[in-house]
């Protein structure tokens, strides 16, 4: 299996819910990656799993959370987000050697409204 | 600081011709240079990589040349295709610290659209 599967595809939600935006891979590869995304921009890093440890966040503001609950998944969990958090999120996978050549998932499009 | 640049947001190619999608970076300590193929609706795609020791590697296809003179990289793509119509981004592999592996930045991208 090489695929990078997220879900859901799409998100719409308030300024004042919580979601979770879901990754998994099944490729054994031990790092895991969250990217945002703006329209017509490049990705921008938001935070790195390194065999389940965090190993870096991109100074996100704590609306975001991450989680990597196994090897295979990785989570993000939203909680007020703001009209300016709208964006594709990406999630990306590597193995630790190559970590420059990243598997990433389709996206989840979120919209806050 | 660190940043990856392209120098035209948009090419548009005929079918069957050559294309090349340039890209200037500032940091002369990455190692490492890559190119992504991003298609609409779609994450991103690992396409090739160089090394900062080398100045040329092919792959099927695609060409990337480095020079580190002038700190640029570009993709030539031979004989493009309806398919290869995308978002392409250049990358570098940004500042390793300690034993982790460093990170990607990302290039501004260039649409490629390819006309039949």
């Amino acid at each position: 299996d090489t695929e990078v599967t997220q879900t859901p595809k799409h998100l719409v939600m308030g300024m004042t819910n919580k979601k979770s935006l879901k990754c998994e891979q099944h490729m054994g590869h031990r790092a895991m990656y969250w990217y945002k995304q703006k329209a017509k921009k490049p990705p921008e890093l938001m935070f790195v799993y390194s065999y389940e440890k965090l190993s870096i966040n991109e100074s996100v503001p704590s609306r975001f959370s991450p989680e990597c609950p196994n090897s295979s998944l990785l989570n993000l969990h939203l909680h007020a987000l703001q009209p300016e958090d709208s964006a594709l999120y990406l999630c990306a996978t590597s193995r630790g050697l190559r970590a420059y050549e990243q598997f990433f998932g389709p996206g989840t499009r979120l919209t806050v409204l | 600081g660190e940043s990856v640049g392209l120098h035209l947001p948009t090419l548009s190619v005929q079918e069957g011709d050559n294309s090349i999608i340039n890209c200037a970076y500032s940091n002369s300590a990455s190692d490492y240079f890559i190119w992504y193929k991003q298609e609409s609706g779609k994450g991103p795609q690992f396409i090739i990589d160089i090394r900062s020791n080398m100045d040329k590697r092919q792959g099927q296809r695609v060409t990337v040349l480095l020079n580190k003179t002038v700190k640029h990289l570009s993709l030539q793509i031979a004989a493009t295709q309806p398919g290869d119509s995308a978002v392409y981004f250049c990358a570098e592999r940004g500042a390793q610290i300690g034993g982790s592996q460093g990170n990607l930045i990302f290039g501004k991208g260039t649409k490629l659209s390819v006309k039949p």
